[in-house]
């Protein structure tokens, strides 16, 4: 157990619809990430998060948003869904101190299916 | 641009084999790079991690070397068991971002 919690562990709904992904970090970790994984592109790196400012962003969709909260928990916000959304969320968390690097500890992920 | 290139799976290996999964970067700077695992169903776990150059990471009878004249760091163990069945992904984080960029990942599996 990493110590990330996702929510749901899994999600099916239909075109053009909008979900949330929640996830909560690690106790004490101020960054979190969100990573897609699908067949055909892989894993890729969506967004990050630190202490609640936009850190850095990948390869997110316009449909897609995300924002981090005082207690430090995020939530993936993915709208106007298209069956090539489908694909596994997963969450990570970090410790972050100047400019030293740590690991991340990934979440189960949320398996989404767009039908 | 930055990409990590992982040997393409997947691989199927008899137990108490020896295990090698190649894995290249392309990055600028000195990243950190890591090895991470997925078991079937479940998230990815960090297996192993370097962050500078001839750094030797290692765990669980697994062991990569950060060789930055081949910008490379393969993953080897000496004697595989069926539980080591799993997706292996080859990733780093540049100098200054701390976001992942993975291999397309390696699937092993291990037959009794």
């Amino acid at each position: 157990d990493s110590g990330v919690t996702q929510t749901p562990k899994h999600l099916i709904t239909a075109t053009g619809q909008r979900v949330t992904l929640r996830c909560s970090p690690r106790s004490g970790d101020l960054s979190v990430y969100w990573y897609q994984q699908s067949l055909d592109q892989g894993l890729q790196f969506l967004i990050q998060y630190y202490n609640g400012e936009e850190r850095a962003k990948g390869n997110i969709l316009e449909r897609f948003s995300a924002q981090q909260f005082p207690d430090l928990h995020s939530e993936l916000n993915l709208s106007s869904l298209e069956l090539g959304d489908s694909a596994l969320y997963f969450c990570a968390s970090s410790v972050e101190l100047g400019s030293l690097t740590y690991e991340q500890y990934f979440g189960p992920g949320t398996r989404l299916t767009v039908t | 641009g930055d990409s990590v290139t992982q040997m393409e799976g997947p691989v199927t290996l008899s137990e108490e084999a020896f295990l090698t999964i190649n894995c290249t970067y392309t990055a600028t700077g000195y990243p950190s790079l890591f090895w991470y695992v997925q078991y079937p169903g479940e998230g990815l776990q960090l297996l192993l991690k370097a962050t500078k150059a001839d750094d030797k990471g290692s765990n669980k009878g697994f062991e990569a070397t950060y060789r930055k004249e081949t910008t490379s760091f393969h993953l080897e163990k000496g004697s595989v068991q069926v539980s080591d069945s799993a997706v292996y992904f080859c990733a780093y984080s540049g100098a200054g971002s701390y976001q992942l960029t993975f291999g397309k990942g390696t699937k092993l599996s291990v037959i009794p």
